[in-house]
Order: C-alpha cells, then structure tokens, then sequence
C-alpha cells in the first residue's frame, strides 16, 4: 500500500527566505508524486507532479521539488518565499497498483513572516 | 463554468439528519472523486467514479454514507443519519482521463457541520 508523511504540519519563514517543505513517501512500486496547495476557502490546485523522466520537476510559482528513490522523498523548495506562497500544501501519493486511489500527506501549513 | 463547482458551500445540520452534498465536474471530465478532510487531517478517499463503470466503493466509511453520479455529469454524495464525525470538508474532485498519473482538479469543498 502507498503512504505519505509529511514532516511539519506547520512551518514559517520570512519572506525571501528558502521554502522546503518535507514529504516521504511509501510505495511498492514506481510511484507518481503531486504536490498541490490550497489557499483559503478553495479548493486544491496542483503546484507540480513528478511521473517519469526528470526528477527534478519544476512548477508553478517558483516551486520545484526533486524525486530521490533512494531516500524516498518528494520534498518541494522555492528559492524565495512570498506573501502570496502562505496557504496549506498536500503531498500526494498514486501508483499503478493503487487503482484510481490517490493517499494524501496530512498537509503542511506555511507561514511567510514579513 | 470553468472549474469544479460544489454545493452548499457550508451546511449545518442535526444529528440523525439527512445531507445531499453536490458536485459538477469540469465538462468532458470522464472521473469523479469524493474525499473527505477532517481538520487537521490529510484528505481521505471515498468513492471513484469513471464512466458508466462501476464505481468504487472501497472508502466509503459506512453504509450511511453513498453516491450517484448521472452519465459523465453531477455527482450527489448522500450522508444519511449524519453523525457528528462526519463533520469535515467534502472535496470533491474530477480528471480528464482516469488513472494514477493524471491530474485531478478540485472543487472548493462544503464544510458539514453536525451538531
């Protein structure tokens, strides 16, 4: 079965600092990995998503986050953070044998300090 | 519209009560995803929809709690009986095209609350 943890469900920074936002995840076989935020009263929107290829993917805003099989991570990174990038972000797990199930991280909250 | 719609935004209702939560997906999406998130909680799969295929189940919590979808179009999840644990945020969530790899594109949610 597939998991996700994600380290800290809260972390703050100050605005032009490195965002990194931790996610580990557990899969028997290759795994496909989304990161997606949610901002306030809406609903979820995805940042990035790693399938094949590439490990290190970049999305919207400035966030890019690396596949490492090795130490089966996931984590995302923004060089420097902006206001704008406070909102609750979720990690994402699917896989081949999942079926058409999706296992989400319980979320990091950010926090971007002026 | 452009985007996955739900509604009530907010419901609040009674203990034992019947709920009807409901979704529009984006137009031509073939799959319909129904998730729960309870605060402070990761979301958690209840039930897939993927053209006239049978849908799963497998998440659905208990037998107070179902969905119907009509063809490719609106989904309605019933919680009937509520309970207060099934006070949570109900996402709902739809994709071009069906599988693990693909983007799913989420409504705003209804916000249940049971007393």
């Amino acid at each position: 079965a597939q998991s996700v943890t994600q380290l800290g469900s809260h972390v703050s920074v100050s605005e032009g600092a490195l965002v990194l936002l931790r996610c580990n995840y557990s899969s028997s076989v290759p795994p496909y990995l989304f990161w997606y935020v949610q901002y306030p009263n809406q609903g979820l929107q995805l940042l990035l998503k790693y399938t094949t290829g590439a490990t290190l993917v970049k999305g919207i805003n400035g966030f890019e986050a690396e596949f490492k099989k090795s130490e089966t991570s996931f984590h995302l990174t923004k060089p420097s953070a902006h206001m704008s990038d406070a909102a609750e972000y979720f990690c994402a797990v699917s896989a081949s044998n999942t079926g058409n199930q999706f296992y989400f991280g319980t979320g990091t909250s950010l926090t971007v300090i002026p | 519209g452009a985007g996955v719609s739900q509604s009530p935004s907010n419901k609040v209702t009674e203990k034992g009560k019947d709920v009807e939560l409901r979704c529009d997906p984006i137009s031509g999406h073939t799959a319909l995803y129904w998730y729960r998130q309870r605060l402070g909680q990761g979301l958690e799969f209840l039930i897939y929809f993927q053209g006239n295929s049978a849908p799963d189940k497998s998440g659905l919590p208990s037998d107070r709690f179902s969905a119907e979808r009509t063809g490719e179009s609106v989904s309605t999840l019933t919680i009937q009986r509520t309970q207060q644990e099934d006070s949570a945020v109900y996402l709902c969530a739809s994709s071009l095209v069906p599988g693990p790899g693909h983007e799913q594109f989420f409504g705003p949610g209804t916000r249940l609350t049971v007393l």
